[in-house]
């Protein structure tokens, strides 16, 4: 069964710092990686995707996928308190119409 | 252009009733999903359709029905309603491995 594993959180950061959010996977075949934000009672909207290894930077936001260690991870520079939300991991693989989604880590960040 | 849209936003059932929830998106995307998701859970894939005239169990389909009644719309229907099924549902659109469009979500409570 393919996996998608997140640190549930809640993972704190003050702000003007780097939040880190990883996720891992099990399934090697996996060639798509989306990362979603999801503000509390609302709907998962896509932030980043991202498809080679290496890093994949979006103005404030940087994915970077390991496909070697199953490792997916979205860094956030200049955290901001409008950046507190869950932060959902999916990974799909090659030919599949259906993505994996992790459970979610939960971001705060305080002023 | 509405993206994904979902009917209707809230609704409370008693045990027992049935609905169908309705989802239509005017993005073309040939596929279209169906999620629940509860706190902890993240979120669930209920029953998915890969194309016009498709649909397939996802990880949940006991208790739901599914219909893709053309490229747009994709309905979900509750037979009997159960407690167990007061979740939120969210349906969701996108095109092969691309990223998944969500609709605004449907808050269930089943009394």
């Amino acid at each position: 069964q393919k996996e998608v594993e997140q640190n549930s959180g809640p993972l704190s950061v003050p702000e003007g710092a780097i939040a880190s959010l990883n996720c891992t996977y099990s399934d090697r075949g996996s060639q798509s990686f989306f990362w979603y934000r999801q503000y509390s009672g609302k709907s998962p909207e896509l932030i980043m995707f991202i498809y080679s290894n290496g890093d994949k930077e979006d103005g404030r936001f940087t994915a970077q996928l390991n496909k070697a260690s199953q490792y997916v991870s979205l860094l956030i520079r200049d955290s901001q308190p409008s950046d507190s939300a869950t932060y959902l991991c999916a990974v799909q693989s090659g030919g599949s119409y259906i993505p994996t989604f992790g459970r979610g880590t939960s971001l705060i960040v305080h002023p | 252009n509405a993206g994904v849209t979902q009917t209707p936003k809230f609704q409370v059932l008693k045990t027992g009733q049935s609905m169908t929830l309705q989802c239509a998106q005017d993005m073309n995307h040939n596929s279209m999903y169906w999620y629940r998701q509860d706190p902890g859970m993240g979120l669930r894939l209920i029953y998915y359709s890969a194309s016009e005239g498709t649909t397939d169990k996802g990880e949940v389909p006991n208790g739901y029905n599914v219909s893709r009644l053309n490229k747009r719309e994709f309905s979900l229907r509750l037979e009997s309603a159960a407690p167990s099924q007061t979740s939120v549902y969210f349906c969701a659109s996108s095109e092969r491995q691309d990223e998944q469009y969500f609709g605004p979500g449907t808050r269930l409570t089943v009394t």
